[in-house]
């Protein structure tokens, strides 16, 4: 069965850092792109970011490029969003997601990220 | 980026009705193009993706269709449990889109 469970979110201050998991299992990780995907409360879905399966090619939305750094470790099937500078505006359950092709297949259940002071 | 424009954004209907949500893309997308259900409190689930491949395990009263910028998702017989908020994304292009979501509440 595959399994994407996420991790690492919590009340932070603005300015403050966080660093999102997301342990895998059930299928050939190191196969697959994955994304983080966002949504702030009762709003809609937002696209964070990705990595590909060899981890040498990243792509960030442009809310969130060079305050956050996608990065996963394919020996222990985890993806990471390491969220540096956070602000009131990345307050949000976040997402992890796999990827084919033609979207995303799996999910994992979320974990609330809350950005204020 | 692409701009995904959903419609429309709430509606009321019955059980057994038919409906449909509409989405709309800035520019060509070539059928990229998914369809997610999202029920409160929990992740989107892929229903459609390619425009019209129903995913597996997804009950056939849920279609797609369209092509260019222009994408329909159409329940045919809405049930008790597709009381709920939908989203199309295209992936065409990064970064993927979601369009604003369409919430169908009971009539």
């Amino acid at each position: 069965e595959v399994q994407l469970v996420e991790s690492g979110g919590g009340l932070v201050q603005p300015g403050g850092s966080l660093r999102l998991s997301c342990a895998t299992s059930g299928f050939s990780f190191s196969n697959y792109w994955m994304h983080w995907v966002r949504q702030a409360p009762g709003k809609g879905l937002e696209w964070v970011s990705r990595i590909n399966n060899d981890e040498y090619y990243t792509n960030y939305a442009d809310s969130v490029e060079g305050r956050f750094t996608i990065s996963r470790d394919n020996a222990k099937n985890i993806l990471y969003l390491q969220m540096n500078s956070l602000r009131a505006e990345d307050t949000a359950v976040y997402y992890c997601a796999r990827a084919r092709p033609s979207g995303y297949d799996y999910w994992g259940q979320g974990t609330l990220v809350t950005v204020s002071s | 980026d692409i701009q995904m424009t959903q419609s429309p954004s709430s509606l009321s209907a019955s059980v057994g009705d038919r409906v449909t949500i509409t989405c709309r893309a800035s520019q060509d997308l070539s059928n990229s193009l998914a369809w997610y259900q999202q029920k409160p409190g929990k992740a989107p689930k892929l229903l459609l993706y390619a425009t019209s491949r129903l995913e597996s395990g997804v009950p056939s009263r849920f279609s797609g269709s369209g092509s260019g910028t222009d994408y329909t998702l159409t329940i045919s017989s809405l049930q008790p449990e597709d009381f709920t908020t939908y989203y199309c994304q295209q992936y065409y292009s990064i970064p993927w889109t979601f369009g604003q979501g369409t919430k169908v509440e009971i009539k």
